[in-house]
């Protein structure tokens, strides 16, 4: 078993619909971070949280503690949004990664 | 540009042979990672240095992969009698010295290899 868990594995979605990406982890943490890949490989860190709620443009990512749970949320999506955004927890000096989510947003 | 660069940004080898990546952090970041990511999977954790100190290593990392980062600057991968179950993208990452392990990651562009 992962120590982090992603859900859904793919996600196609249209234009101006609000997503949502979950991820689940086994492992305690000092942080949680999602990360957005883009085809060729580059990823960006979108946010970086240990505990409540952040937001970022459209963007909005909140994580349970107690639940071991966190979700990526995207507010009236665009097709460039398109990427697979990984979810990825801290713990030690170690880093676990969900194996990530493929949104596609059709215009 | 002061992001992570590395290099090769790709490399095709024959089965055998070594391998050498470079991956040079931002200036002021004194942690830096290496990551293997392989189709369709999320990256997995290799190794970590804070300055020239390797202070964790996953079991992922046989001994024929070995990281140095000599002045706790740069810092090379090599991969030593390469396999085809190597090839993957080889990703680098480093982070500013403040906070604890739990600190935002700067991804360099990572080094496809290819072993034939």
């Amino acid at each position: 078993k992962n120590e982090v868990e992603q859900s859904p594995q793919n996600l196609t979605a249209q234009e101006g619909e609000f997503i949502t990406i979950n991820c689940s982890y086994s492992v305690g943490i000092s942080a949680l971070h999602w990360l957005q890949q883009h085809p060729g490989g580059g990823i960006v860190s979108l946010f970086m949280l240990s505990s409540g709620k952040k937001k970022h443009g459209r963007l909005i990512a909140t994580i349970n503690i107690q639940e071991k749970h966190s979700s990526l949320h995207i507010t009236a999506s665009h097709p460039r949004d398109s990427a697979v955004y990984i979810c990825a927890v801290a713990t030690g000096n170690q880093f676990y990664f969900g194996t990530g989510t493929s949104l596609t947003v059709i215009p | 540009d002061t992001g992570v660069s590395q290099n090769p940004r790709h490399k095709i080898t024959k089965r055998g042979q070594n391998v050498t990546f470079r991956c040079d952090p931002i200036s002021e970041h004194n942690r830096l990672y290496w990551y293997r990511q392989t189709l369709g999977q999320g990256p997995e954790f290799l190794t970590y240095f804070q300055n020239e100190a390797q202070l964790e290593k996953s079991r992922l990392l046989s001994d024929r992969f070995s990281a140095e980062r000599p002045k706790g600057s740069f810092s090379t991968l090599e991969i030593q009698r390469t396999e085809q179950g190597d090839s993957a993208m080889y990703l680098c990452a480093s982070s500013p010295p403040r906070g604890g392990s739990g600190k935002t990651q700067y991804f360099g562009p990572g080094t496809r290899l290819l072993v034939l």
